[in-house]
């Protein structure tokens, strides 16, 4: 089962920031946060990982709280191209993705 | 640098028959790894290849068995088919042992079985 909850939907509007929050207040020490998103029909696309810093790459932004039990996903200037189901996801690196249901994030103009 | 390419992209099947679904890793991946994901749902674990050895396994039945060869290449087969076993089937490939990455996904193969 997946270690993680989040909220089924959310909604945005074009160029605002999207925050996504994800709990995980299982989590182990060494595993990692990971963040994928998958378009309809497409396979599932890498985002961003942390392991207890924050961390920011050209696509987003990762918030870990100081006691790893939650975190945060930020786009900070969503488009129509961002509407996707977002899947917060932690494990050991190299090991098996468990996915559970994800928030699908609807961005609207 | 190229990304993973499965093949075929729809397939219908008939129940009782054997698959085989077919997948190129990103270039300098070592490891590989399936996944089922049924309609509404999320991807989920079949099983993940590493240096050619199986390294995990998801909840499914031997019926599923995969290979990968030493160009990484990998292939999955689906024995008896099902109806249930109608889905979109993700392959997904990652670099072990040069830090922490993410998988790439290819774009799945999707069957159907009748």
């Amino acid at each position: 089962d997946a270690k993680t909850t989040q909220p089924p939907s959310m909604d945005c509007a074009e160029g605002r920031a999207a925050n996504l929050p994800c709990n995980h207040s299982t989590i182990s020490g060494n595993e990692y946060v990971y963040w994928y998103r998958q378009i309809h029909s497409q396979g599932p696309q890498y985002i961003i990982h942390g392991l207890k810093n924050n961390e920011t790459n050209e696509m987003a932004s990762l918030i870990i709280t100081e006691d790893r039990k939650s975190s945060t996903l930020i786009l900070p200037h969503a488009t129509l191209r961002d509407t996707a189901v977002y899947y917060c996801i932690v494990n050991q690196a190299g090991t098996a993705l468990i996915f559970g249901k994800g928030t699908t994030l609807s961005v609207s103009s | 640098e190229t990304g993973v390419t499965q093949s075929p992209t729809h397939l219908i099947k008939t129940r009782g028959q054997q698959v085989t679904l077919r997948c190129s890793s990103q270039s300098g991946h070592n490891t590989v790894s399936w996944y089922q994901q049924a309609l509404g749902q999320g991807p989920q674990f079949i099983f993940q290849y590493y240096r050619e050895e199986e390294n995990g396994r998801g909840n499914f039945p031997p019926r599923f068995s995969g290979l990968q060869f030493p160009n990484y290449s990998s292939e999955l087969n689906v024995n008896a088919l099902e109806l249930d076993d109608s889905a979109l089937y993700l392959c997904a490939s990652s670099l072990l042992g040069r830090g922490v990455v993410g998988y790439t996904f290819g774009s799945g193969t999707r069957l159907t079985v009748v």
